[in-house]
């Protein structure tokens, strides 16, 4: 089924491992986008990518970091986990940065960090 | 802190009644968005509302918003138990990156 394709679902990780989320996207968008979900907090938005090559911080970009590998491709990168990065990761795309058409949202990622 | 919140927090109805939920948003927008998310799943694009619109409809949705209120509401007519989900919304402030709400949870039984 087209679009956007998260893995892994589930990951528990130690304080101080890192690892490496990955999105796929096969709706030809232009922009792409990381979320997190916390209890009470709404989705905040880490890091996005309005069109490869191109990425940016958002509200929340300290203790990660991205790449945009093709323009299918977006991942987020925790180089040393910490127990406060434990939430829900969500990645979006839409056809551009403002896209009236809305974001599609992958099914995302349950990370614990411990 | 969240551009948009909404109210109420929970909701709790019985199915074939109507849901509405509302937003309201601190600074001006250039269009605002409605998302649901089902338990563990991902959030799903409902409908778009831009600032030069009063109303819009789709299916059993109905989406207003009143810019001198800073406000938007969604209703959802005749709910069913399928309707049970997250809803948020999503305000577009001009950077083009929409700021999203904590939401509102809405059971409805059958």
């Amino acid at each position: 089924n087209a679009g956007v394709t998260q893995t892994p679902k589930f990951q528990v990780l130690k304080t101080g491992q890192s690892m490496t989320l990955q999105c796929a996207q096969d709706m030809n968008h232009n922009s792409m986008y990381w979320y997190r979900q916390d209890p009470g907090m709404g989705l905040r938005l880490i890091y996005y990518s309005a069109s490869e090559g191109t990425t940016d911080k958002g509200e929340v970009p300290n203790g990660y970091n991205v790449s945009r590998l093709n323009k299918r491709e977006f991942s987020l990168r925790l180089e040393s986990a910490a127990p406060s990065q434990t939430s829900v990761y969500f990645c979006a795309s839409s056809e551009k940065t403002g896209a009236l058409g809305g974001y599609t949202f992958g099914s995302g990622t349950r990370l614990t960090v411990v | 802190s969240q551009q948009g919140e909404e109210d109420p927090q929970a909701l709790s109805i019985q199915e074939g009644e109507n849901a509405t939920m509302n937003c309201s948003y601190k600074t001006s927008i250039n269009n605002l968005q409605w998302y649901r998310q089902n338990s563990g799943r991902g959030l799903v694009h409902l409908i778009l509302i831009r600032s030069n619109e009063r109303e819009k409809h789709s299916g059993r949705l109905r989406v207003t918003l009143d810019t001198s209120k800073k406000s938007s509401s969604l209703l959802i007519t005749a709910s069913r138990a399928a309707d049970t989900a997250s809803y948020f919304c999503a305000t577009d402030t001009g950077s083009y990156i929409p700021t999203f709400g904590r939401g509102t949870s809405l059971i409805v039984h059958p």
